[in-house]
């Protein structure tokens, strides 16, 4: 069960785009469309993003999206707003009952 | 409105045993996988366990395994979180979430658990 793995910092400007891999291996994302992406403020409990890789929760806002390719992840803000700056995390499924998280990624609108 | 909370948290020495609930609302509990996770001060989000809508199958994190319990009493939409061994390292707030699609959608506030002589 290893954390999969995300950089550790993003960043963008106002509207642009912005992309975080989150990588793992044939055990977990590669292996399962069961991958989700968490936005958390500070204090603040994680907020679902996307699951089951590219779907999007009833509220959030379709600049978010995800994507897979083979054992990485992708989520992809586009339009960057002030208010997106947080923590990212991946979650996989890891089989065995098993889920494993990424490491986190700061995201910071410049 | 659908919302979790959790209690249970507190000081606790190494070595000891702490129980966390996680109390369900405005949903129908017994038709939902539940997970525990938690976060240490200042680190990222780490999953910990998750069990079946009728408590019959449950998986956890390595690191927890054979420490940690998970339960839940449906009748009263209560999950449980039974820490046993704990160690310096389990020192978290651990959080409560519902299982949508083998992601987490509702998160509870959590509560802080610290592991110290």
């Amino acid at each position: 069960q290893s954390a999969l793995t995300q950089p550790p910092s993003a960043s963008g400007s106002p509207g642009q785009s912005v992309t975080i891999s989150c990588t793992g291996t044939s055990n977990d994302v590669g292996g399962y469309n069961f991958v989700s992406w968490y936005q958390q403020h500070p204090g603040k409990a994680p907020k679902l993003m996307i699951y089951e890789v590219n779907k999007r929760p009833s509220g959030v806002p379709d600049r978010f999206s995800g994507s897979k390719s083979d054992n990485t992840a992708s989520l992809t803000v586009s339009g960057l707003q002030a208010e997106d700056e947080a923590d990212y995390y991946c979650s996989s499924y890891a089989g065995s009952n098993n889920l494993v998280f990424g490491g986190g990624t700061k995201l910071t609108v410049l | 409105e659908v919302q979790l909370v959790e209690s249970g948290g507190g000081l606790v020495q190494p070595g000891g045993s702490l129980r966390l609930s996680c109390v369900a609302s405005g949903f129908t509990f017994s038709s939902y996988w539940m997970h525990w996770v938690r976060q240490a001060p200042g680190k990222g989000v780490v999953w910990v366990s998750r069990i079946k809508t009728d408590g019959t199958s449950t998986g956890y994190a390595d690191s927890v395994k054979g420490r940690f319990t998970i339960s839940r009493d449906n009748a009263k939409n209560t999950l449980y979180l039974q820490m046993n061994s704990l160690r310096a390292e389990d020192t978290a707030v651990y959080y409560c979430a519902r299982d949508f699609y083998v992601s987490m959608d509702v998160w509870g506030k959590g509560t802080t658990v610290t592991v110290s002589s």
